[in-house]
This record gives structure tokens, C-alpha cells and sequence, in this order.
């Protein structure tokens, strides 16, 4: 499967801690996206970062892109609890084929 | 804000039944998708349209099919429903760019379908 995957499956901090969740890939990538979901509602897209790029942020948000071990990280630093949601990497592969979306990480933030 | 609305939030429906789920966006989007969600195994990509009647298949395309007549709005059709098509189903869009990959999806908040 070229699906990403992320690790860990499910994650629990406390308020004020960082989070760190991570997205394995097998293939070459374009780029790869990082979505939220809260509970019972669609995804969000978080942040896009490109084949050529390392590092972006947005906000709390810091994604870092290896290519050469092909995963990505996403932290979250000084977490809230309204970022209890579950997180996915959705990875591009060559060609004009859509996103792939991994299974995702359970974060729960306690207060 | 771009918008993704799906008609039903919650929808029961009985074995042997067809099925619409509808799907609207408000944003001019040329991307359209329809996903599954289940425990365990992610989003999967059921269809895809990137222009008003053009439709392609995704992963997991067998018991559906889809319906892009106007550009803002995609539909979902389940034949025959089956009780293994139960399941929370989500429908997203996004600019065409310079093609499906490198623009961000906008997705609705889903449609969670019981087939009993």
C-alpha cells in the first residue's frame, strides 16, 4: 500500500506539553499534507509541505519533512485540550493522482 | 471560508435500497471526492471527479457509483446497499492547481450511513 503511515496510533499529554506525531512513507513523494479531524466532523488541513522544503510553520504547528528517510513530523507545541483530535498525513506521488491518507494519530489532551 | 455541505448528517437506510448522498460546495472547485471512513483503516477513496461529468475511480469504487452533473455539486450512489457499506462517508473538494496534488481538500463534516 502506498498509504502513509503514522505513528503513534493513539497519543494522551497533558495541557501545556508538546506532541509529536509522525508519517512513514514508501514512495517518492510531491508533497505531503497534514489534516486534523475532531470528533465526528470532517478534516481540516493544517499545513502542505513540499518535496523540496525541510521545515514550515504555522502557529503551534511545526511539520519537518525528511525525504531521505521518507517520514515527516508534526509537533504541536504547549497543547490544549481543544486539540484533542485525531491527526493524518496524506501523502502526493508522482503523477496527477490524488492524496493518500494514513489511519492516523488518536491525540488527547488532558487539562 | 469555503463550504462543504453534505445533505444528511445521519441517514438509515435497508439492505437492497439505493442510496444518494449529496455533496455541494460553494467555492467554484474543480476537484470533487467521495471518501469511506472506518476504524482502523482510514479515509479511502471511493470516486473522484475533476470537471462537471467526468468521474474516475478511486480505491475502493465496487457498490457505488457517482453523479457530477453541475460543478458545485457531487452525488454518491449506493445501487444495492449492502450492511458492509455502512460507514461515515465524506465528501471533499479543492482547486484544480496544477492538477489533483498539490492543492489542500475541503471537506464536509460527513455522512455517517447505517444500512441495517
Amino acid at each position: 500500500s502506498q498509504q502513509g503511515e503514522e505513528d503513534p496510533q493513539a497519543l494522551s499529554i497533558q495541557e501545556g506539553e508538546n506532541a509529536t506525531m509522525n508519517c512513514s512513507y514508501k514512495t517518492s513523494i510531491n508533497n505531503l499534507q497534514w489534516y486534523r479531524q475532531n470528533s465526528g466532523r470532517g478534516l481540516v488541513h493544517l499545513i502542505l509541505i513540499r518535496s523540496n522544503e525541510r521545515e514550515k510553520h504555522s502557529g503551534r504547528l511545526r511539520v519537518t519533512l525528511d525525504t531521505s528517510k521518507k517520514s515527516s513530523s508534526l509537533l504541536i507545541t504547549a497543547s490544549r485540550a481543544a486539540d484533542t483530535a485525531s491527526y493524518f498525513c496524506a501523502t502526493v506521488f508522482s503523477g496527477n493522482t490524488p492524496l493518500v491518507f494514513g489511519k492516523g494519530t488518536r491525540l488527547s489532551v488532558i487539562a | 471560508d469555503v463550504k462543504v455541505t453534505q445533505s444528511s448528517r445521519y441517514l438509515v437506510k435497508r439492505t437492497g435500497e439505493k442510496v444518494f448522498l449529496e455533496c455541494v460546495q460553494d467555492m467554484d472547485h474543480e476537484n470533487m471526492f467521495w471518501y469511506r471512513q472506518d476504524p482502523g483503516l482510514g479515509l479511502r477513496l471511493i470516486y473522484f471527479s475533476y470537471d462537471v461529468k467526468m468521474k474516475e475511480k478511486g480505491d475502493i469504487p465496487e457498490g457505488y457509483s457517482v453523479s457530477r452533473e453541475k460543478k458545485e455539486r457531487f452525488s454518491l450512489i449506493l445501487e444495492s446497499a449492502s450492511t458492509n457499506q455502512t460507514s461515515m462517508y465524506l465528501c471533499a473538494s479543492s482547486l484544480v492547481g496544477t492538477g489533483l496534488r498539490d492543492q489542500p481538500q475541503h471537506f464536509g463534516d460527513g455522512t455517517r450511513l447505517s444500512i441495517l
